[in-house]
């Protein structure tokens, strides 16, 4: 079965400072896909990043980049100097056949 | 292009009414999906469709009932709602492949059972 768990709940930063968002998950799978998405306080799901199961190559876009590790079943997502409109609850999500979401992580960035 | 739009944006419901939650998308996209968002809980896979006049059951089918009688419109119904209802709905789509391609999601149905 699909799982993904991600441990943190809530993390707080101030502006500028790195954050990483983390993801793991299960899968029997040998092709899955995998996903971030961002949902700002205004509450709409914006897709921020897609990655198969067979490209491992980190993936960088502006102040976002993202580490999959398939020995290690994670996706983790990290936002480098972060900004007060980066606030908002991330999902990491797992398709095989379904899409299966994680719990969240709420960030707050503080001024 | 609009996207994936959703109405109503809110309703209030006393337990036993029924309503029902409309999709629509005008992407031109032959996969469409439910999914309900409870807090601590992430989202969760209520039904699907990957064509006009099918549906299939997701993760957490139980008290919703859906339609895909056009392709761009996806409906969901909730004939006796409960509280246990009570909840945030979305709507996504997705290009025709595979449910593994990239969903696009509607702004959401804030809906609460009394």
């Amino acid at each position: 079965a699909q799982k993904v768990t991600q441990a943190q709940t809530e993390i707080s930063v101030v502006e500028k400072e790195d954050v990483t968002l983390d993801c793991v998950y299960e899968t029997r799978d040998t092709t899955y896909y995998l996903f971030w998405y961002k949902q700002p306080p205004s509450g709409e799901l914006v897709f921020l990043i897609r990655r198969n199961s067979f490209d491992e190559q980190n993936e960088i876009s502006g102040r976002y980049s993202w580490n999959f590790q398939k020995s290690t079943s994670s996706f983790n997502f990290t936002i480098t100097a972060s900004q007060v409109v980066d606030s908002a609850v991330y999902f990491c999500a797992l398709s095989e056949a379904d899409m299966r979401f994680g719990a969240g992580t709420r960030l707050t960035v503080k001024p | 292009n609009a996207g994936v739009t959703q109405t109503p944006k809110f309703r209030v419901l006393k337990t036993g009414q029924s309503m029902t939650l409309l999709c629509a998308q005008d992407m031109n996209h032959e996969y469409m999906y439910w999914y309900r968002q409870d807090p601590g809980m992430g989202l969760r896979l209520i039904h699907y469709s990957v064509g006009e006049g099918t549906t299939a059951k997701g993760e957490v089918p139980d008290g919703y009932n859906v339609s895909r009688l056009k392709k761009q419109n996806f409906l969901l119904g909730l004939e006796s709602a409960a509280p246990s209802q009570t909840s945030v709905y979305f709507c996504a789509s997705s290009r025709p492949g595979t449910r593994s391609d990239t969903q696009y999601f509607g702004p959401g149905t804030r809906l609460t059972v009394l």
